[in-house]
């Protein structure tokens, strides 16, 4: 049962584009939903993060968007650079501090061309 | 302050046999947790220990078992390796306090 569905699988912006990545949850109970970028070789590393208590982040380039009734969540990243070419997972979790079990999107690989 | 720290980072071992992986959180962080990550199923919860205990388990088999130490530091091992064991396996630590894991490089398993 696949809790966090992701999409699209992959994603091909050019520079200065917008680059926009969706998740859907089953979960109610999910309170934590982060943004996860990895390179190759590399170990995911926390982009940005929302509960569902607010609606929207922004944290430089990189927004979240939360819609609680419809149970989605999004990534935007604007004026996308070659360097953000790497692939990005959307995660959730329930508990808040005291839990850190992640269910994770399947992943989507986003290509920037210069 | 130092990351999160996984070794070794690579391994190749024969169906079988056994591995143990070894992983060390951040400084202060108590909460260490264990991801398979493969092509067809992407970051899979393996199991999280905090404080020396394991709270949570994912759904994977008995052949997959972890602990963790005073210091927190964490180890798992796979026993009986099978073809399909070959993965990354990520560690994640977290301070108990706020909500962010933070990963390690992960180690490589090759199962031959």
């Amino acid at each position: 049962q696949q809790q966090v569905k992701q999409s699209p699988q992959s994603l091909i912006v050019q520079k200065g584009g917008i680059s926009i990545i969706n998740c859907a949850y089953e979960n109610t109970a999910f309170d934590y939903f982060p943004w996860y970028q990895q390179f190759p070789g590399k170990g995911p590393a926390l982009l940005i993060a929302i509960r569902p208590d607010v609606s929207e982040k922004k944290e430089g380039r990189f927004t979240i968007s939360f819609n609680k009734s419809a149970k989605q969540f999004s990534l935007h990243i604007m004026d996308s650079q070659p360097g953000d070419s790497a692939t990005y997972f959307c995660a959730a979790s329930q508990g808040g501090g005291s839990n850190y079990k992640l269910t994770f999107g399947k992943g989507t690989l986003l290509t920037v061309n210069p | 302050k130092a990351g999160v720290t996984q070794t070794p980072r690579y391994l190749i071992k024969t169906r079988g046999q056994q591995v143990t992986l070894s992983c060390s959180p951040i400084s202060g962080h108590r909460s260490v947790s264990w991801y398979q990550q493969t092509p067809g199923q992407g970051l899979q919860f393996l199991f999280e220990y905090f404080s020396e205990t394991q709270r949570n388990k994912g759904n994977f088999p008995g052949r997959f078992s972890g602990r963790q130490f005073s210091n927190s530091r964490s180890e798992m091992n796979v026993s009986t390796l099978e073809l399909g064991d070959s993965a990354l396996y990520l560690c994640a630590s977290a301070d108990g306090r706020n909500t962010e894991a933070f990963f390690g490089q992960g180690t490589r398993l090759t199962v031959v």
